[in-house]
């Protein structure tokens, strides 16, 4: 039961760089999320998907993208980085928008822009 | 504009005794609500739930009270355990695609 995959789980990024963040989940979800929390905050929305080919921008969607090319893989794109982006990243997911059981989380990508 | 707060950054309890986490909320649209546990270097774990239909939901050791009028809904741990030391968030939701908007946690320390 691998659950939610989410690599790598730390990178250091230059200003200016760009980056991929794998999310991978083997539940059969068609509910998928990207949120990031930052230090001494909640967890933000970045941009979610409720199936392959759909997606929709949450809270915070600026200075990323994202595809759902696939139910299995919700990939999280940085371009540009910029230091306001050091954060921790958390890809979750959920069968329906049924949400008294709640998400699925991933462990997590630290990253770092320097 | 944040619609969730948890104004409590840090809470202390001796093993065995009552932990109670608070919430409150300013979205009366909100229809669900969630708290998830954290430890650190890991993702958030579910932990349990309630619907704006009810006013009190158990689970074990855990239940979890809301209060609509008010806007507040607190998570009850009793007894507390040192295993339950961690990073408490709560959430909530309203519409049909499982979005969810979180406070800012609460770390509970539960003293041996």
């Amino acid at each position: 039961n691998a659950g939610v995959t989410q690599t790598p789980k730390f990178r250091i990024l230059k200003i200016g760089q760009s980056m991929t963040l794998q999310c991978a989940q083997d539940m059969n979800h068609n509910y998928m999320y990207w949120y990031r929390q930052d230090p001494g905050m909640g967890l933000k929305l970045i941009y979610y998907s409720v199936g392959a080919g759909i997606t929709d921008k949450g809270e915070v969607p600026n200075g990323y993208n994202v595809s759902r090319s696939t139910t299995e893989d919700f990939p999280l794109r940085l371009e540009l980085a910029a230091p306001s982006q050091t954060s921790v990243y958390f890809c979750a997911s959920t069968p329906t928008a049924e949400r008294l059981y709640g998400y699925t989380f991933g462990s997590g990508t630290r990253l770092t822009v320097v | 504009d944040q619609q969730v707060k948890q104004n409590s950054p840090s809470l202390s309890v001796q093993e065995g005794r009552i932990s109670i986490l608070n919430c409150d909320y300013t979205n009366s649209m909100f229809d669900y609500f969630l708290w998830y546990k954290k430890y650190p270097a890991e993702g958030p774990t579910f932990l349990i739930s309630i619907s704006s239909i009810k006013d009190k939901n158990e689970d074990g050791r855990f239940t979890v009270f809301l209060n609509k009028s008010a806007k507040h809904l607190s998570l009850h741990i009793v007894p507390s355990q040192p295993g339950d030391s961690a990073v408490y968030f709560c959430a909530a939701s309203s519409g049909n695609t499982g979005k969810l908007i979180f406070g800012q946690g609460t770390t509970l320390q539960v003293k041996p």
